[in-house]
């Protein structure tokens, strides 16, 4: 069964930073692209970041890039997104999800809440 | 800025049919954005319907159903059910950048 189980969310003083993870399980994590996503409250998804399965290829949201990195350890099947420079307009839901190749986004973990407020 | 555009929301019968469209600021959406829709309900996380404009996920319903129509993408729903109600978002690519529509709300009525 596959499961992605986000963590590290939590409340966040404006111009800090933290580091989002993705534990994965039931799938060969190395051979999968990754994805995060987020939503503010009550607003709509919108894409962050991806990466390939050997980490040597990213991409990002205009809204995040040069402040958030996104990698992955294969050898701990975990995905990361480490976030710097927080705003409170970053604050949102952040879910973790398993590419479909590269055409599409499959399975979704449940999510970890990130709150930038002083 | 890319904006991807759906309508913002729709009702239908139980029953019935719909389809939710997908437009791209960019012009016609194309099998090249590779469409994919996504179901969510009130405090849930996202639910894959549907990659690469048409394909479906092994969970998908049978009556979820993608295509291209009229230069966007589209979700259609055919026999609607009640369990059906929820916030449809449809994702497209951009060349190395996924862009999601802004959401329809789907009400069964």
């Amino acid at each position: 069964e596959v499961q992605l189980v986000e963590s590290g969310g939590g409340l966040v003083q404006p111009g800090g930073s933290l580091r989002l993870s993705c534990a994965a399980s039931g799938f060969t994590f190395s051979s999968y692209w990754m994805h995060w996503v987020r939503q503010a409250p009550g607003k709509g998804l919108v894409w962050v970041s991806r990466i390939n399965g050997d980490g040597s290829s990213t991409s990002y949201a205009d809204s995040v890039k040069g402040r958030f990195t996104i990698s992955r350890d294969n050898a701990k099947n975990t995905l990361y997104l480490q976030m710097n420079s927080l705003r409170g307009e970053d604050t949102a839901m952040y879910y973790c999800a398993r590419g479909v190749g590269a055409t599409g986004v499959g399975y979704w973990g449940q999510g970890t809440l990130v709150t930038v407020s002083s | 800025q890319t904006v991807v555009t759906q309508e913002p929301s729709l009702t239908v019968s139980p029953g019935g049919t719909v389809t939710l469209t997908c437009a791209s600021s960019t012009g016609a959406v194309t099998s090249g954005y590779y469409p994919n829709w996504f179901q969510q309900k009130p405090g849930q996380a996202p639910r894959a319907l549907i990659y690469s404009t048409d394909n479906k996920h092994s969970w998908t319903p049978a009556r979820f159903s993608g295509s291209l129509l009229g230069g966007k993408g589209a979700l259609t729903l055919s026999g609607v059910q009640p369990e059906d109600e929820a916030e449809y978002y449809c994702l497209l690519y951009y060349g190395g950048v996924w862009v999601f529509g802004g959401g329809t709300k789907l009400t069964v009525l």
